[in-house]
């Protein structure tokens, strides 16, 4: 079946960068989501990226896709506290249908 | 601006209480979704309803069963609830469309079952 896995935490400096990992094991994935949940709220679709491309950039934002190693990332530029929240990297595939599979959630805080 | 509204933000109840969680939203989505949140879990797939009167079992639906009557409003139902569904409940909607399937999501109910 499929499964999909983060790191649990990540602690930057505001300013620096932010890299959060995620690895997937189905191969026939469709799309690959990231989305912010800040706290005491829902979650909300940050970006996303089609399995036949391997890289996105929006803003500050830069989705990068290893499909040979199953391997999805998410840069954060210039790392702001508002950028503090819970991420989770998602997948959809063929096979499910209207179904996404989540990866555990990687609590990012951003220290001052 | 989208909006999925859950009816409750805190919840406390008792073990063997039945309780409902509703959930509506208001962009004539098709389909809707009920998740449990813990935490290093991520989000679970509990039911979904691709249309009115029409569900289906997620990941772990065992102890819960859902109700969609109107196209709007999607209920989970827990028939007696126990301690181990102390969790965070997110009900989302989305379009019935193919390839991108964007969900929108409630801000959650906290439920402790003691």
């Amino acid at each position: 079946g499929e499964d999909v896995e983060q790191s649990l935490f990540l602690s930057v400096r505001e300013g620096d960068s932010s890299v959060i990992n995620c690895t997937y094991t189905d191969s026939s994935s469709t799309y690959l989501y990231w989305y912010k949940q800040e706290p005491g709220a829902g979650l909300q679709l940050l970006t996303y990226i089609f399995s036949n491309m391997d890289m996105k950039q929006d803003q500050r934002l830069t989705v990068l896709l290893n499909k040979k190693d199953k391997h999805l990332s998410l840069r954060i530029a210039d790392t702001q506290t508002g950028d503090s929240a819970i991420y989770f990297c998602a997948e959809t595939f063929k096979a499910a249908g209207n179904k996404l599979t989540f990866g555990g959630g990687t609590r990012v805080l951003v220290k001052p | 601006d989208v909006k999925v509204t859950q009816s409750s933000r805190y919840l406390v109840k008792r073990t063997g209480e039945k309780v409902f969680l509703e959930c509506v939203q208001d962009m004539d989505h098709e389909n809707m979704f009920w998740y449990r949140q813990d935490p290093g879990l991520g989000l679970r797939l509990i039911y979904f309803s691709y249309d009115v009167k029409m569900k289906e079992k997620g990941d772990i639906p065992e102890g819960y069963s859902v109700s969609r009557e109107k196209k709007e409003r999607f209920s989970l139902i827990l028939e007696s609830a126990s301690t181990n569904q102390t969790s965070m409940y997110l009900c989302a909607s989305s379009l019935r469309t193919g390839g991108l399937y964007e969900q929108y999501f409630g801000p959650g109910t906290r439920l402790t079952v003691t």
